[in-house]
């Protein structure tokens, strides 16, 4: 049961131009959403998180959008860089501050120059 | 050191084996997490540690799976009788664990093949 799911496995998007990355969950008690980045050979690093009490967090490039009633969240980042190429991990806890979260699986994003 | 640290970086066995992952917590970092990831799967939840409470090893896929917290800091993951299905990347994380701070610092992982 996947709980956490990122429909698209790859994304490709021109430099400068908007990047969107969608996140569907399906558990409804989840009320803490984030997002994750990994590089090759990385471990991920976290990149912007968002409460269940706002629809939208913004920091810097990156924008996360939640739609409480839809299940959906996305992420914005704009303008792209070559350097946000990655893979990019949508997570969920049940609150903040709790430890177990559940990952998507996972959307590749390639900025081309 | 600065950072998680793992190690093997990368492990080869053959089915059967027992294998042994480590993990080193960022210093001061009382939560310490396991994850997998299998070729196109997400990170998938292992088990999770938090100072000295009882694990949670509800993510644990089966008895040939254990882990072990030494001291509050270092960790193993050991796999008995290795599988192929068991072939995935192995990352480890650790957080303050102070209940407000969401936020996981993984290491690079350790890349595990079963032949």
């Amino acid at each position: 049961d996947q709980q956490v799911k990122q429909n698209s496995p790859s994304l490709r998007v021109q430099e400068g131009r908007i990047s969107i990355l969608n996140c569907d969950y399906t558990n409804s008690m989840f009320d803490y959403f984030l997002w994750y980045k990994k590089y090759p050979a990385e471990g991920p690093t976290f990149l912007i998180s968002i409460s269940s009490i706002k629809d939208k967090n913004e920091d810097g490039r990156f924008t996360v959008f939640l739609n409480k009633s839809a299940k959906h969240l996305s992420l914005h980042i704009v303008p792209s860089q070559p350097g946000d190429s990655a893979v990019y991990f949508c997570a969920a806890s049940r609150f903040q501050g709790a430890q177990k979260l559940v990952f998507g699986q996972g959307t590749r994003l390639t900025i081309n120059p | 050191g600065a950072g998680v640290s793992q190690s093997p970086s990368n492990k080869v066995t053959e089915k059967g084996k027992d294998v042994e992952l480590r993990c080193d917590p960022i210093s001061g970092h009382t939560a310490l997490y396991w994850y997998r990831q299998s070729l196109g799967q997400g990170l998938e939840f292992l088990i999770y540690f938090q100072g000295n409470s009882a694990p949670d090893k509800s993510g644990l896929p089966s008895d040939r799976f254990s882990a072990e917290r030494t001291g509050g800091s270092v960790s193993t993951l050991t796999i008995q009788r290795t599988q192929q299905e068991d072939s995935a990347v192995y990352l480890c994380a650790s957080s303050l664990g102070d209940g407000t701070n969401e936020k996981l610092f993984f290491g690079s992982g350790t890349q595990l093949s079963v032949l």
